[in-house]
């Protein structure tokens, strides 16, 4: 099987733009979550997507969003970047039982974002 | 507020010898965890999980021990080999929590040759 893919792996913006960035899953999961890395706060949760519904979501400002679509690819959004939003941008997917139980999650290699 | 803990920033281990890496956490509700291991410029990588209701969970050379009392986990890399040089991230996850992993601050591990 694949693993998660993630686009683009780097990008540079400036301060006030916004990006989108994306996230194929494993084959078959149908969970997606994006987690945000940085030498301060280390691995922070953003959000979870599963079956097109966010399920969880991490203490993030209102400018960073999410989407899932039927296929189970994400995308997520930020809207008027600030410096601080340099980051490694991670998104992992699991399968997800019926009954709510995790499983591990699985790792894209990130998107490195840099604000200018 | 970290939950998670790693309070060894690195390690630096002979290779053949064994390698601990500990980790602690304050929330009662986590139930699951996981070791990941990073290379620069990469994804974490699934190590090994254990849930709340064993204590041990052994994958050839990784083995993870959980001491629910004292709310410690530990991972026990056995042998230590060079390749196995990278940054390990202990996360947990609460039932009330979905998939939504509380991350450590990572150790530095380098097994030397």
């Amino acid at each position: 099987k694949a693993g998660v893919t993630q686009t683009p792996r780097y990008l540079i913006k400036t301060r006030g733009q916004q990006v989108t960035l994306s996230c194929s899953p494993i084959s078959g999961h149908r969970s997606v979550s994006w987690y945000q890395q940085t030498p301060g706060q280390g691995l922070q949760f953003l959000f979870e997507y599963f079956s097109e519904t966010q399920r969880n979501k991490g203490n993030f400002p209102g400018r960073f969003s999410g989407r899932q679509f039927s296929n189970s690819r994400s995308e997520m959004n930020v809207s008027t970047l600030e410096l601080g939003d340099s980051a490694l941008y991670l998104c992992a997917s699991s399968e997800r039982t019926s009954g709510g139980y995790y499983n591990e999650q699985f790792f894209g290699p990130g998107t490195r974002l840099t604000v200018l | 507020d970290q939950q998670v803990k790693q309070n060894s920033p690195s390690l630096s281990v002979q290779e053949g010898r064994i390698s601990i890496l500990n980790c602690d956490y304050t929330n009662s509700m986590f139930d699951y965890f996981l070791w990941y291991k990073k290379y620069p410029a990469e994804g974490p990588t699934f190590l090994i999980s254990i849930s709340s209701i064993k204590d041990k969970n052994e994958d050839g050379r990784f083995t993870v021990f959980l001491n629910k009392s004292a709310k410690h986990l530990s991972l026990h890399i056995v042998p230590s080999q060079p390749g196995d040089s990278a940054v390990y991230f202990c996360a947990a996850s609460g039932r009330n929590a979905g998939n939504m992993l509380t991350f450590g601050g990572g150790t530095r591990l380098m097994v030397k040759p």
